[in-house]
């Protein structure tokens, strides 16, 4: 059974680094063709993906947000950490993290997402 | 970089009718990596399906994928009170590696 949990602050002031963290179980991020994924949506609005990591460390980014993301794994911790620099209010969102393997090119486990509010 | 444009943003149908809901992508999917999810209010969406015709685990058999390249249909082949709600296609592996859609919000008519 593949769980997620998205866990970091609910608000952050604008300027600021936002800072979240994935804790899944289920997997593990040494087996090949495990990744886990960084899923955003803006109150009302539509979902937009924002980073990947891979079992092999293979990074991949969202090029529109490339230079305020970085994504980093701690496979004893079974974590998955997300960095966004520069926060600003447009940045106000639910972030869900989810399950990915190279054999389903889909997520196919999400986690129940937490909502950060950007604003001073 | 791939663009996904849903149509239409809303369909109203019946409980018992028939759903077709369209994705177009701006360039071909690489290895027609199309999955579609659904999302209801206040969750987190649901993969239906993926690589274009594959339903995941516990996905009823009244939804179903076709197409290539750049065109995707995901139908519900009769509407169950549960089926209304957001559903968005998703592109992986053509840059950037992952992109959505805008949604289809289906209504009860």
């Amino acid at each position: 059974q593949i769980t997620l949990k998205e866990s970091g602050p609910t608000l952050v002031n604008p300027t600021q680094t936002l800072t979240l963290t994935c804790t899944f179980s289920g997997f593990s991020l040494d087996n090949t063709g495990m990744g886990v994924a960084w899923i955003r949506q803006p109150p009302g609005k539509a979902l937009e993906w924002l980073a990947l990591i891979y079992w092999n460390d293979d990074k991949r980014y969202s090029p529109s947000l490339k230079s305020r993301l970085t994504i980093t794994k701690d496979t004893s911790k079974n974590q998955v950490v997300l960095t966004m620099s520069d926060m600003d209010p447009v940045d106000t969102a639910t972030y869900y993290c989810a399950h990915v393997e190279l054999r389903l090119p889909g997520f196919d486990f999400w986690g129940q997402g937490t909502l950060v509010t950007v604003s001073s | 970089e791939i663009v996904l444009t849903q149509s239409p943003a809303t369909l109203s149908l019946s409980p018992g009718d028939r759903a077709t809901l369209s994705c177009r992508a701006s360039e071909p999917v690489t290895n027609n990596y199309l999955a579609w999810y659904q999302q209801k209010p206040g969750q987190a969406p649901r993969l239906l399906i993926y690589a274009t015709f594959n339903r995941a685990t516990g996905i009823p058999d009244r939804f179903s994928g076709r197409g290539s390249a750049t065109d995707f249909t995901l139908t519900i082949s009769s509407l169950e009170p549960e089926d209304f709600a957001v559903y968005y296609c998703q592109q992986y592996g053509r840059s950037p590696m992952c992109s959505f859609g805008q949604g289809t919000r289906l209504e009860i008519k």
